[in-house]
């Protein structure tokens, strides 16, 4: 159980274009996503944290008009990173907080963006 | 403001030599959960254990084991007579206990490259 899906696993676009990506919970309800970002070598940081139902809660530095979080149901969050750029290009990955025991967070495969 | 530090930030070993990875982290809650992680080339985090703050029992799981040490604020992982499949990205993380709408979040450390070579 405690399974998170992450669509798609790797996209390509151009530059200027916008990219969604969907992140679900499989078989468990999330009352909150978080979405973080990995540059290559480096740590995972955090971008976002979106909770169902309510705006999403956005990191010092990282621009929300240029990553729209929706969290529309216990089940789905998506990310979508608006009027791409080169440097957007990184690996992201989202996780899940299930809600009966509030403290365990399963994490998604990720996804490889890459802006052309 | 919370911190996680892995200051070693690559570690190369020969198989079945036992290796440690360091983690330091910096809270100022008094209840936190701290968290160690492999990323694989794949990409995908592989949950390799969480300890509570109040918890400083050391734990082993085969290979593996951990100490906790609270008075220096440290959370080492040991991996004995590593293995080439060990070969990954290794990630200390801390969570806090602190409520609002960001509640849960992770603080990674900058991840330790771990290569163990045949």
């Amino acid at each position: 159980g405690a399974v998170v899906s992450q669509h798609p696993s790797r996209v390509i676009c151009k530059s200027g274009t916008s990219v969604k990506i969907e992140c679900r919970s499989l078989d468990f309800q999330a009352t909150t996503m978080f979405w973080y970002r990995q540059f290559p070598k480096q740590s995972l940081m955090l971008m976002a944290t979106s909770n169902e139902g309510s705006k999403a809660t956005y990191e010092q530095g990282v621009e929300k008009d240029k990553f729209l979080i929706n969290h529309a149901s216990l089940t789905l969050s998506t990310l979508t990173v608006t009027s791409a750029h080169p440097e957007d290009s990184s690996f992201y990955i989202c996780s899940a907080r299930e809600v009966i025991t509030a403290y365990e967070q399963y994490f998604g495969p990720g996804t490889r963006l890459t802006v052309t | 403001a919370q911190k996680v530090t892995q200051a070693q930030t690559e570690i190369s070993v020969v198989e079945k030599e036992d290796v440690t990875l360091d983690c330091v982290y910096e809270t100022r809650d008094t209840t936190y959960y701290l968290f160690w992680y492999k990323q694989p080339p794949s990409g995908e985090l592989v949950f390799l254990i969480r300890r509570n703050s109040f918890d400083e029992q050391n734990e082993i799981s085969g290979r593996y084991s951990w100490n906790f040490q609270k008075s220096t604020s440290s959370f080492n992982f040991t991996i004995t007579a590593s293995q080439v499949v060990d070969s990954a990205v290794y990630f200390c993380a801390l969570r806090d206990n602190a409520g609002g709408t960001s509640y849960g979040k992770l603080t990674f450390g900058q991840g330790t490259i771990l290569t163990v070579h045949p």
